[in-house]
């Protein structure tokens, strides 16, 4: 069965640095979304993405969130200046037969 | 806006035991209800779903029927096992396009031999 991959699986960065997170969605997908899950917490809608552009996103996903299809098979999420508060689990998901297929995630900790 | 509402765990269970975990919605028209399952440690993983009124889904021995009249999706299990501890997930996907998933908040379940 087709998969979402996401790497690295963890990550540890200082306050104010720069992180990228990777997914490489089931291909011939179309539609890739950034969810975040706080420890303890909900998951929540960051952005969704169509043919190269956003098509929404949260209100948590300020200047300090950018995403891009940098070629055909990776989605990246790019966080420029990490704050602790991004400190979480970094979900990114694809669409297939009605249904949102999740990867497994990237646990990132803001030191 | 839409939301969904689910108990607050932790619900702890002796193994064998009966399992309800219950949801309830907001939407506008007729959306399509999930659960996802997140086992210790891992990501999430759909469990089941259906997409319209009356619809049951199934899997791995859980159910859920979408009640459009109570605006429900609960979720149940004859009998839980240890290896069904893991964190519950109630979601909708408004009708429409690709749109974005909206999550409950979760129920830990916790089954004890």
């Amino acid at each position: 069965e087709p998969e979402v991959t996401q790497t690295p699986s963890h990550q540890v960065t200082q306050m104010g640095q720069e992180v990228i997170l990777r997914c490489v969605p089931i291909s011939n997908h179309l539609y890739f979304y950034w969810y975040r899950q706080i420890l303890g917490q909900k998951v929540e809608f960051l952005v969704s993405f169509y043919n190269n552009e956003i098509s929404e996103k949260s209100e948590i996903f300020d200047d300090q969130f950018s995403v891009e299809r940098p070629d055909g098979s990776n989605f990246t999420l790019k966080i420029r200046s990490t704050k602790l508060e991004d400190s979480a689990m970094y979900f990114c998901a694809t669409w297939t037969l009605e249904t949102q297929y999740f990867g497994p995630g990237t646990r990132l900790l803001v030191l | 806006g839409n939301s969904v509402t689910q108990m607050e765990g932790p619900v702890t269970l002796s193994e064998e035991a009966f399992l309800t975990i219950n949801c309830t919605y907001t939407a506008t028209g007729y959306p399509s209800l999930f659960w996802y399952v997140q086992y210790p440690g891992e990501g999430l993983q759909l469990l089941l779903k259906a997409t319209k009124a009356d619809d049951k889904g199934s899997n791995k021995g859980f159910e859920a029927t979408y009640r459009k009249e109570t605006t429900s999706f609960h979720l149940e299990k004859g009998s839980v096992q240890v290896s069904d501890s893991a964190v519950y997930f109630c979601a909708l996907r408004p009708t429409g396009g690709y749109q974005k998933v909206t999550f409950g908040i979760g129920t830990k379940l916790q089954v004890i031999p």
